[in-house]
């Protein structure tokens, strides 16, 4: 059971716009920063999202990412068949003293 | 550019041990916190373990306490987890990653994973 709770699965049609919520503590997403995650079948984890609502370069602005309060979601506009994949939220954990994630989303693409 | 590349994975038996390696590379190592994270095959991603740059401070997962020992060479660019008692539950891909910003955030970037099987 993971400390961070995702919906299992999310789906949407291509162009559409789609949200995966994430939901936390105050020990974690309520005083910490909120990370997020694309992984590809067989592949390691990429960085999406970062310090809640930062792309890092080369990742496109359809992806976006907010937080409030204990929670936190990730939307994702003009969607495409190749942004199937599994997505994860993480954050540090001020009472494990580490990082925890969330058991992942996997988003489907109709 | 950030590389990290694990290495030591395989096949061991239950309560056997095994060392992982991380070689890292396109960044000042030594300035950098590191962590373990590890996924079991169809599951999600798991915490291990995190090292402090100067190696001053550590942390595991209550899953592993006890049981792994995270270290790092700095003047090698290198990572480690030393891995004894192990269960069938730590078969899973095991990643080591890193974070430029501050060590206690998630990780920013990643390795390619090694993978580790533990059965009879």
């Amino acid at each position: 059971q993971s400390v961070l709770t995702q919906p299992p699965s999310a789906s949407g049609t291509p162009g559409q716009r789609v949200t995966i919520s994430c939901s936390g503590s105050s020990s974690n997403i309520g005083s910490n920063y909120v990370y997020w995650y694309q992984q590809l079948p067989g592949t390691a984890p990429k960085l999406l999202i970062y310090r809640n609502n930062q792309r890092p370069s080369g990742v496109p602005d359809r992806f976006s990412g907010s937080k409030s309060g204990t929670s936190a979601s990730l939307a994702i506009s003009g969607l495409r068949s190749d942004d199937e994949a599994d997505y994860y939220c993480a954050a540090w954990d001020d009472s494990l003293s580490g990082v925890v994630f969330g058991g992942g989303t996997k988003l489907t693409v109709l | 550019e950030v590389q990290l590349v694990e290495s030591g994975g395989g096949l061991v038996q239950p309560g056997g041990s095994l060392r992982l390696s991380c070689a890292a590379s396109g960044f000042p190592f030594s300035g950098y916190e590191m962590k373990w994270v590890r996924q079991a095959p169809g599951k999600g991603l798991e915490w291990v373990s995190y090292i402090s740059s100067s190696s001053d401070r550590t942390n595991y997962a209550d899953s592993v306490k006890g049981r792994f020992t995270i270290s790092r060479d700095n003047a090698k660019n290198s990572l480690y987890l030393q891995m004894n008692r192990l269960r069938a539950e730590d078969t899973a891909v095991y990643y080591c990653a890193t974070n430029s910003f501050s060590e206690w955030e998630p990780p920013e970037s990643w390795g390619q994973g090694t993978l580790v099987t533990v059965s009879s």
